[in-house]
């Protein structure tokens, strides 16, 4: 079975700031990792994924992420937030062909 | 251009009625998916899908029921609506792959009344 659990629910940073949001995982087989985002009323759309293949994942809009076996977690940083980063974050983890399991999301606040 | 939707975006119904959600893909997506969202933002996994005829229950219990009879179209019906239904429904597609992400439309926000 699979897991996440992303730590803050609600996150809050300056315009310029660096954005950390958490999300440890854990998973019974190898795990696929996902980060989402979610606009209001609107669907999520995919930030990145991790597929294995590198341990540091680049996606959409400047952000990236970190897998770290060895603290089962999966990271999403940007090095430098905007005002259009305000959103929904959600972490998600398959185990293969199975379908995502959501974590229960982060809502980012960017401050002038 | 390959998507995937949802009708109606907002709607709002009586208790007691009959309601059916729409999701259409037309990226020829085998899996489909339906998560309530509910105010707190949680995505809960209701329904799944890997393929035509083949249906299956997610991790929260749901009134709800769907049918999987075209490959690009994956309904969800609410028999009889009740104000604990209220929700947003957000439907998704993914092909088969072990890494293969899933793509959402832009969810169903129900109010029963």
């Amino acid at each position: 079975a699979q897991s996440v659990t992303q730590l803050g629910s609600h996150v809050s940073v300056s315009e310029g700031a660096l954005v950390l949001l958490r999300c440890n995982y854990s998973s019974s087989v190898p795990p696929y990792l996902f980060w989402y985002v979610q606009y209001p009323n609107q669907g999520l759309q995919l930030l990145l994924k991790y597929t294995s293949a590198a341990t540091l994942v680049k996606g959409i809009n400047g952000f990236e992420a970190e897998f770290k076996k060895s603290e089962t977690s999966f990271h999403l940083t940007k090095p430098s937030a905007h005002m259009s980063d305000a959103a929904e974050y959600f972490c998600a983890v398959s185990g293969g062909n199975t379908p995502l399991v959501f974590g229960k999301g982060t809502r980012l606040s960017v401050i002038a | 251009e390959a998507d995937i939707y949802q009708t109606p975006r907002y709607l709002v119904i009586g208790t007691g009625k009959k309601i059916t959600l729409e999701c259409s893909q037309t990226m020829g997506h085998d899996k489909m998916y339906w998560y309530q969202q509910d105010p707190g933002m949680e995505l809960h996994l209701i329904h799944y899908s890997y393929g035509v005829n083949s249906t299956e229950k997610g991790d929260l219990s749901s009134e709800s029921t769907v049918s999987r009879i075209r490959t690009e179209h994956f309904p969800l019906t609410l028999e009889s609506a009740r104000p604990s239904h209220t929700s947003q429904y957000l439907c998704a597609s993914s092909e088969w792959g072990r890494v293969s992400e899933a793509f959402f439309g832009q969810g169903t926000r129900l109010t029963v009344v």
